[in-house]
């Protein structure tokens, strides 16, 4: 069973820091690209960036919202991925998932809540 | 920025068809995905490539595109059905996008 279990959420104030992590079981991680996706209360989905695998570059790509702010980062060897977020600001607040988007399944996990408070 | 634009809601009665379309300059080079996500609940991809249904999803949901504008129908609706449902595709660079999202609401 695939499993993605996000870790690191709570509450900040605005301009600090948090990292999040997400931990990957039940698939080959070092194939997968890996994204971060957020959803603010009572919105929509936000694709935050995602990250590809070695072979494909490892290049990393960013939502233009966080861009400059936000790194994401994969540790192979004990198959995580990370988003470490700088110059929070109260627009950042949201439940964020860590996501594999292939297709004909797309694997979720069940989020961690960031909270930046003014 | 490149954008998808979803109508926000659609409201249908028991039995009769949802239409939830998405618009978007690219869909006319990337694919649609649709996700279907309920209260408390992580989406759930229900549609891929613009057309294919995965497994385990109900034959009563289908998708099509048409130049630049993507389209998820729900047949024969069910009270199952209403949850918020989401359009996914990529830009010309390949960053992914969603939708802003349009609820079903079941009459």
């Amino acid at each position: 069973e695939v499993q993605l279990v996000e870790s690191g959420g709570g509450l900040v104030k605005s301009g600090g820091s948090l990292r999040l992590s997400c931990e990957v079981s039940g698939l080959p991680f070092n194939n997968a690209w890996m994204s971060w996706v957020r959803q603010a209360p009572g919105k929509g989905l936000e694709w935050v960036g995602r990250v590809k695998t070695e072979s494909d570059g490892g290049t990393i790509d960013y939502a233009p919202s966080v861009r400059g702010r936000f790194i994401i980062s994969r540790d192979e060897s004990k198959n995580l991925m990370f988003l470490q977020m700088n110059s929070l600001k109260t627009e950042d607040t949201a439940l964020y998932y860590c996501s594999i988007l292939t297709s004909p399944v797309a694997f979720w996990g069940q989020g961690t809540r960031v909270t930046v408070s003014s | 920025s490149y954008e998808l634009t979803q109508s926000p809601s659609v409201s249908v009665s028991p039995g009769q068809t949802a239409r939830i379309t998405c618009s978007g300059d690219e869909l006319t080079k990337q694919y649609a995905y649709w996700y279907q996500q309920k209260p408390g609940q992580a989406p759930v991809m229900v549609i891929y490539k613009d057309s294919e249904r995965p497994s385990g999803i109900s034959e009563r949901l289908s998708g099509s595109t048409s130049g630049t504008t993507a389209t998820l129908t729900i047949s024969g609706v069910q009270a199952e059905d209403e949850a918020d449902y989401y359009c996914q595709s990529a830009d010309s660079i390949g960053a992914v996008v969603f939708g802003g999202g349009t609820k079903v609401t079941v009459l």
